[in-house]
């Protein structure tokens, strides 16, 4: 099945400079690569999500890159704020079986 | 609209005893997932729901974990002889379509067995 590995587990970085968590993943045949924050005793809500068919996708201060060859995936932040501290999630799911596979998070402190 | 909720929020079970969690997913949503995630870890997939047909069990730990749909729409996910080991978060997401799409959580039920 699915193995999804996530780098670093912890970061810290001061406001204002950028943040970048790495996945990879092992099933060529996966499609769609969401990305989840997660705050302390809250539900994952989903921030970007990528498939397949294009190379990067940016929203704001977020952006994701897909390296379909290499079966890499990163997260970047830029500009970061105190409201981004969190949890975050990589994970990956092909089409035919829509269940998620997680990397197992990275936490974000954005020291002010 | 209302987003996925779940009840109850928290469970405290004593071991050996029997526990129901639910799940309203948005209306209308074709796919309904529960996914188990212990303390400090990734959500891990337990099973799926397309409508009313269970596509996906293959996250299910053990022949104690049972999940229902059967109309369609809410889900129960049920745990028979509860283990300590059982102890964790179990999200409900829901999806629009049968297709990859977004899937939005639910504030999950934690489940402490003593």
């Amino acid at each position: 099945g699915e193995n999804v590995e996530q780098h670093p587990s912890t970061l810290s970085v001061q406001e204002g400079d950028s943040a970048v968590i790495k996945c990879t993943y092992s099933d060529s045949a996966s499609n769609y690569f969401p990305w989840y924050k997660q705050e302390l005793g809250k539900r994952p809500q989903l921030i970007i999500d990528i498939r397949s068919n294009v190379g990067e996708k940016k929203d704001q201060r977020i952006a994701v890159t897909l390296n379909k060859t290499a079966k890499h995936f990163s997260l970047h932040i830029t500009e970061t704020q105190p409201e981004d501290s969190a949890v975050y999630f990589c994970a990956a799911s092909k089409r035919g079986n829509e269940k998620l596979t997680f990397g197992t998070g990275t936490r974000l402190t954005i020291i002010p | 609209g209302a987003g996925v909720s779940q009840s109850p929020r928290y469970k405290v079970a004593k071991r050996g005893q029997d526990v129901a969690l639910r799940c309203d997913p948005i209306s209308g949503h074709v796919s309904l997932f529960w996914y188990q995630q212990a303390l400090g870890q990734g959500p891990e997939f337990l099973t799926y729901f397309q409508n009313e047909a269970q596509l996906d069990k293959s996250g299910l730990p053990s022949d104690r974990f049972f999940a229902e749909r059967p109309e369609g729409s809410v889900s129960t996910l049920k745990i028979q002889r509860t283990q300590q080991e059982d102890s964790a978060v179990y999200l409900c997401a829901s999806s629009r379509t049968a297709q990859n799409n977004e899937q939005f959580f639910g504030p999950g039920t934690r489940l402490t067995v003593l």
